[in-house]
């Protein structure tokens, strides 16, 4: 979608290793969120930032840490992937006002075998 | 808890048919947003609604805020437009919930 990019869109990974995702946003938006979506769970909210170097844990955080040191990228790591976080993962983005221009990230799929 | 409800979770509709899926809510947004997911695909964001009615070709979004509802439409239903059908909203919280979606499949 215009203004978000999600990287990689695809990946496979073995149980252990480390991931690391990326959101970059054009458009300066100071929220950024990170989603994982699993049949029957629709989608969750994993971690979010509200700002450089200010973040905040969502509903599903454990066995993910995120960091953003600038406005545009915002990184999802997992120190060591299980097979539980095989997932589609999607990043937001809001201006966190009304009548703002929120947008959604393209999705990046995750396998770890 | 669930702050966002979706009705039908499923539908099964013949082409040509007209089609409503409802989305209540129950926190205070800044906007609400009606997205689309084709199986294995990315979501795409067909409307983003804060009051009122917004109309895309076939497509149909309107939002009561007093009653914390929204309906999305689809006029004369396509093959095409199976799909699942999430609503979002945008809480003046700054957090988004999401409803769990509808499984849309229209028949030929």
């Amino acid at each position: 979608d215009a203004g978000i990019t999600q990287s990689p869109r695809h990946k496979v990974t073995e149980t252990g290793t480390p991931v690391t995702l990326r959101c970059h946003q054009t458009e300066n938006h100071r929220y950024m969120y990170w989603y994982r979506q699993d049949p029957g769970h629709g989608l969750r909210l994993i971690h979010y930032s509200y700002g450089v170097k200010d973040t905040d844990k969502g509903e599903v955080s454990d066995g993910y840490s995120v960091s953003r040191s600038k406005t545009e990228d915002f990184l999802l790591t997992l120190e060591s992937a299980t097979s539980s976080q095989t997932s589609v993962y999607f990043c937001a983005i809001s201006e966190g006002r009304q009548g703002a221009r929120d947008t959604f990230g393209s999705g990046t799929r995750l396998t770890v075998v | 808890k669930n702050e966002v409800e979706q009705s039908p979770q499923n539908l099964t509709a013949q082409e040509g048919e007209f089609i409503t899926i409802n989305c209540s809510y129950s926190v205070g947004i800044s906007a609400l947003h009606w997205l689309q997911q084709h199986p294995g695909g990315g979501i795409v964001s067909l409307f983003m609604l804060s009051s009122g009615k917004k109309k895309h070709g076939r497509l149909i979004a309107t939002i009561n805020i007093q009653e914390k509802h929204s309906s999305l439409h689809i006029t004369a239903s396509h093959p095409r437009d199976s799909a699942v059908y999430i609503c979002a909203v945008g809480s003046t919280g700054n957090q988004f919930y999401f409803g769990t979606g509808t499984s849309l499949t229209v028949i030929p």
